[in-house]
């Protein structure tokens, strides 16, 4: 069975440190992982998949199969960042998504 | 185009009422997905339809039932509503090898 770990329920920075949000997973196959984020009472939206390799919002991730880890990065944090970032795994070709139990980013003045 | 749009936005029941919660996408794409996010839990996948025509159960089923009225629409049905059931639910939806696609949510509060 397939798993993602999000260590960290709660992550406050100040603006301008750098961030990183972890993501660990457990999986048999492939991965096709990604990050979404939510903004206050918002809808989910993607933010990266591993697939594209690129930057959005300043945010990077990389794919480390060794360390079965997704972690989410970025150098310098803002205040508009501030949200519930979610890391999610792909299954099989119905492509359900697995997604950790999230990590609540805040991000102080 | 609207996305994937759900109502209602709000819902307060009683235990053991029914009630049914809609979703709908505009975006011509073949799969669809209910999700109930729940402090501390993440989002938890209740069903999802494949394509049109076809359901399975994800991880937390019970208590729970859908209908794919088409391609465009995917229901969730409650039939005896519990105060576990308390929680937001989300309806997404997919076109082949892409992202998925979130509506805005229901709060749904059992009493």
């Amino acid at each position: 069975a397939q798993r993602v770990t999000q260590p960290e329920k709660l992550l406050s920075v100040f603006k301008g440190a750098p961030v990183e949000l972890k993501c660990n997973y457990s999986y048999s196959g492939s991965p096709e992982l990604f990050w979404y984020v939510q903004y206050s009472r918002q809808r989910l939206q993607l933010l990266l998949r591993h697939i594209s390799r690129e930057s959005i919002k300043g945010f990077t991730a990389d794919l480390n199969k060794g360390e079965t880890s997704f972690h989410l990065k970025k150098p310098f944090a803002q205040e508009e960042d501030s949200a519930m970032y979610y890391c999610a795994l792909s299954e099989g070709s119905n492509y359900k998504l697995t997604f950790g139990k999230g990590t609540l980013l805040t991000v102080n003045p | 185009n609207a996305g994937v749009t759900q109502t209602p936005k709000f819902q307060v029941l009683k235990t053991g009422q029914s009630m049914t919660l809609q979703c709908a996408q505009d975006m011509n794409h073949n799969s669809m997905y209910w999700y109930r996010q729940d402090p501390g839990m993440g989002l938890r996948l209740i069903y999802y339809s494949a394509s049109e025509g076809t359901t399975d159960k994800g991880e937390v089923p019970n208590g729970y039932n859908v209908s794919r009225l088409n391609k465009r629409e995917f229901s969730l049905r409650l039939e005896s509503a519990a105060p576990s059931q308390t929680s937001v639910y989300f309806c997404a939806s997919r076109l082949a090898q892409n992202e998925q696609f979130f509506g805005p949510g229901t709060r749904l509060t059992v009493l």
